[in-house]
Order: C-alpha cells, then sequence, then structure tokens
C-alpha cells in the first residue's frame, strides 16, 4: 500500500540554525500538508500547499517557515532559523483530493532544538 | 469560536469492554468529520470520517461513530476493545468553509488504555 515518508525521523538542530524536513507524498496525491505536535498537546495545521503554491497557513507559519516541491516527488519544510519553541513532532500530509478526502499521514520527524 | 472539543483526556477500560470516545465540534455549519488513531510511534490512521448520509458511520478495526447534528457530537465507538486497540485518538474537523486549504482542525486527543 502506497504510504507518505518522512525523513529524517529525528532531527536535532541547534536554537538559529536551518532545518529541512523532507516528506514524499503518494505519488498520484495533489494536496499537501504539514501539521506539527509539540509533546503533549494537539496536532496543529501549518500549511497546505496545491498546484505549486500555498493554498492556506496558519498563524504559527510565520516568515521563518517555507515549503517546496523541488521535483515531482519531494516536499519539504523549510525552518530558516530554529527556536526552541520549534521543538515538535512535524507531520507531512498528503491527499488525493481536497475536503472529505482522507489525508495520509507520514510517522513524522521528531526535531529538537538546542 | 470555531473549536473540536474531547472532554475525556484518558480512558481506561478493560479488555473486551466496550469504548465510546467523545467528540463535540462548534461550527456554524457541519463540518466533514474525521476520526484518526496514533499508535506509539507512528503517524496518524484514518479510522472513519462523515459528512452526510447515513448517521451511523463504520470504520475500520471495528469502530464506528454516530453523528448527531442536535448535539453537534460524532463519538466514537467500539463494542469490544482489543488491548492493541490502546493509542490516542483525535477528532478532527474541516469546516465547509475552508480558505480552500482543506485544513484539519484537531481536537487535542483522547488516551486510550486497555487493561488485561
Amino acid at each position: 500500500e502506497p504510504e507518505v515518508t518522512q525523513t529524517p525521523s529525528h532531527q536535532v538542530t541547534q536554537m538559529g540554525q536551518e532545518v529541512i524536513l523532507r516528506c514524499v507524498p503518494i505519488s498520484n496525491h495533489l494536496y499537501f500538508y504539514w501539521y506539527r505536535q509539540i509533546l503533549g498537546q494537539k496536532v496543529e495545521f501549518l500549511v497546505s500547499f496545491y498546484n505549486n503554491e500555498i493554498s492556506e497557513k496558519s498563524e504559527i507559519f510565520d516568515d521563518q517557515f517555507s515549503v517546496e516541491r523541488p521535483d515531482g516527488s519531494n516536499f519539504t519544510l523549510k525552518i530558516r532559523s530554529t527556536k526552541l519553541e520549534d521543538s515538535a513532532m512535524y507531520f507531512c500530509a498528503s491527499s488525493i483530493s481536497g475536503g472529505f478526502y482522507e489525508q495520509y499521514f507520514g510517522p513524522g520527524t521528531r526535531l529538537t532544538v538546542t | 469560536a470555531q473549536s473540536v472539543t474531547q472532554p475525556d483526556i484518558h480512558i481506561t477500560v478493560s479488555e473486551g469492554a466496550s469504548l465510546e470516545l467523545r467528540c463535540n465540534y462548534s461550527y456554524g455549519a457541519t463540518p466533514y468529520l474525521f476520526w484518526y488513531v496514533q499508535s506509539p510511534g507512528q503517524g496518524l490512521q484514518l479510522l472513519l470520517k462523515y459528512f452526510s448520509g447515513d448517521t451511523l458511520v463504520q470504520g475500520i478495526k471495528g469502530f464506528e461513530a454516530e453523528f448527531k447534528r442536535s448535539q453537534s457530537s460524532f463519538n466514537l465507538r467500539k463494542p469490544s476493545v482489543h488491548w492493541s486497540d490502546a493509542a490516542e485518538y483525535f477528532c478532527a474537523v474541516v469546516p465547509l468553509n475552508s480558505n480552500s486549504g482543506y485544513a484539519l482542525n484537531f481536537g487535542k486527543g483522547t488516551s486510550l488504555l486497555v487493561t488485561p
């Protein structure tokens, strides 16, 4: 069964450093998403991406964040200058369409900022 | 304010017992409704979803959910819980007036512990 994959599974970085989290969505999916889950808290939406542009973003997704689909398979989340509060599990998801269609989640990347 | 509420943070049930996890939402129009499960160290997996039609929805792993418009609820049920059902359960919605981004808005989750 097709699945969303994410690399790395765990990333440790120092405050102020740039990190890139990588995702490979399911191949025929058209909508891509990033969510995060701070330890002990709920899953929060960051951004959705469709047709090579951001279709929606949350208040969390400020200028420090960016997303890119550099080729036909990868979908990346970049954090330019990490803060301690960026420590979280980051989930990538994809769906074949929007609305009622299932979003398939990857296993997540645990980001630890020291 | 638009919100998704899961009143129970933790629930403990005995193996073989029935289960009900509560979810209430506060939106102007009934949103798309979902239940996801997160096993330890895993991503989120969709159990079931609802938008319209029969208010009792069947999902995977023997789960079902009932939509009650009058109560703005979408409770998850299972007649007989297995030890492997121990996990975190999230209710989530996509508002109908989503800004075309179809962002899932999650509840805080309910942690299910299954005892022998």
